[in-house]
């Protein structure tokens, strides 16, 4: 069974950026989606996009088009998420998620969250 | 994008009971292609079913997912006491890949 471990909790200022990585145990990301999540405190889910590393494919919220990358990073088995031009709105818990079989949007297996607070 | 609304906002039921929680689509989801998690409080969502109707590994049979086109429903019988938390859909079948908005099953 696949573990995601996330990197630790950030403090982050308005109009900086945040990289939040998110590394697989007992699996891998390839043949599978690379998915982000937040949550803002006492919010819902939102579903911020996705990327397919091996079919080059990606797809991102309209909220975040032009400030948020996600992809697999150089160190094996590590995924990433980089979101920029960051506001207080971004204050929110942010997970990593494997897709499921045959690229599928859903998600099986999740990090245990990154919380990134935006302040002044 | 499509927009999935869940219903109640609240459930309040008992330990035993069947707790029964929908969720519309603005929206066909064709494929079927529509996921439950279950989130409980400081935890990562849960994925419980996937394809609407297909229960995730290790998901007890107690939860069973139904539906088709906009109207999908989240059936779990029997309530035992860890099944208390928050449950939100999903729909994968056009980017992005909303989440509704979630519905809270309490302890009546």
């Amino acid at each position: 069974q696949v573990q995601l471990v996330q990197s630790g909790t950030e403090v982050k200022t308005p109009g900086s950026a945040v990289r939040v990585s998110c590394k697989a145990s007992g699996g891998t990301f390839n043949n599978y989606a690379i998915i982000w999540v937040r949550q803002a405190p006492g919010q819902g889910l939102e579903w911020m996009g996705r990327v397919i590393p091996m079919l080059g494919l990606e797809n991102y919220a309209q909220k975040f088009q032009g400030r948020l990358t996600i992809g697999a990073d150089r160190s094996p088995n590590t995924a990433y998420m980089e979101l920029r031009s960051l506001t207080s709105e971004d204050t929110a818990l942010y997970y990593c998620a494997r897709g499921g079989l045959d690229f599928r949007g859903y998600a099986p297996n999740w990090g245990q969250g990154t919380l990134v607070t935006v302040s002044s | 994008e499509i927009v999935l609304t869940q219903s109640p906002g609240t459930l309040s039921m008992s330990p035993g009971e069947r707790a029964t929680l929908s969720c519309r689509a603005s929206q066909s989801v064709s494929g079927d292609f529509l996921a439950w998690y279950q989130q409980k409080p400081g935890q990562a969502p849960r994925l419980l079913i996937f394809e609407t109707s297909t229960r995730a590994t290790g998901i007890p049979d107690r939860f069973s997912g139904s539906g088709s086109g906009t109207d999908f429903t989240l059936t779990i019988n029997r309530l035992e006491p860890e099944d208390f938390a928050v449950y939100f859909c999903q729909q994968y079948y056009r980017s992005p890949y909303t989440f509704g908005q979630g519905t809270k099953l309490e302890i009546k």
